[in-house]
């Protein structure tokens, strides 16, 4: 199967820190991607991972370990236009799969 | 540069009507994709299309949904006979050809079927 798992929402203060976790059980995942969404607009590319490990991009960074189908979005010195929606995705070949995305509110 | 656009952004329909929405990716992407995204959930994958390749129809979820693209470049979905089910976000993507490349989302298309 290709299930990818995250959680629904998660809260936060500015200026911290926050990791959104994200699982798969799936075959022939050869990329994992985080998009952001905020409310009623498309989303938007963050981060891409195809090595295990993590990739730091300013103030996001991104891990993947594919033997544990695991991934996570670090964010840091969180702000209050962080409050949005982020997406896992998996590729397999050409196609997304995406999670149900994790709601983030930020609080200040 | 421009990105991926979609029109029209928001479109109300009677149950039973038939609609077409459009998509018009960036210019020398040769991959295109439509996504559908249901109120609270994630993006549900369509079809793809990948220059004159055969498109890969396997996420339609009826036979009431057809897509096509002409000329390599702009991309109409319709859907006939519509459903309140079909009510949703309809997301078009578009990317270069290589399987890796990110995809660039367009703002959607908000069907709303009564």
């Amino acid at each position: 199967g290709q299930n990818i798992d995250q959680p629904t929402e998660m809260t936060a203060t500015e200026g911290a820190i926050v990791q959104i976790n994200c699982t798969y059980q799936t075959s022939g995942f050869n990329g994992l991607f985080w998009y952001q969404q905020h409310a009623g607009e498309a989303p938007t590319f963050l981060s891409y991972n195809v090595l295990d490990g993590l990739e730091e991009k300013g103030r996001f960074s991104s891990f993947l370990s594919r033997s544990k189908g695991y991934s996570y979005l670090l964010l840091k010195e969180l702000q209050m236009k962080d409050s949005a929606s982020y997406l896992c995705a998996g590729q397999s070949s050409y196609k997304l799969i995406f999670g149900s995305g994790t709601r983030l509110l930020v609080r200040p | 540069g421009a990105g991926v656009s979609q029109s029209p952004s928001n479109k109300v329909t009677e149950k039973g009507k038939d609609v077409e929405l459009r998509c018009d990716p960036i210019s020398g992407h040769t991959a295109l994709y439509w996504y559908r995204q249901s109120l609270g959930q994630g993006l549900e994958f369509l079809i793809y299309f990948q220059g004159n390749s055969a498109p890969d129809k396997s996420g339609l979820p009826s036979d009431r949904f057809s897509a096509e693209r002409t000329g390599g470049s702009v991309s109409t979905l319709t859907i006939q006979r519509t459903q309140q089910e079909d009510s949703a976000v309809y997301l078009c993507a578009s990317s270069f050809r290589l399987p890796r490349e990110t995809q660039y989302f367009g703002p959607g298309t908000r069907l709303l079927v009564l």
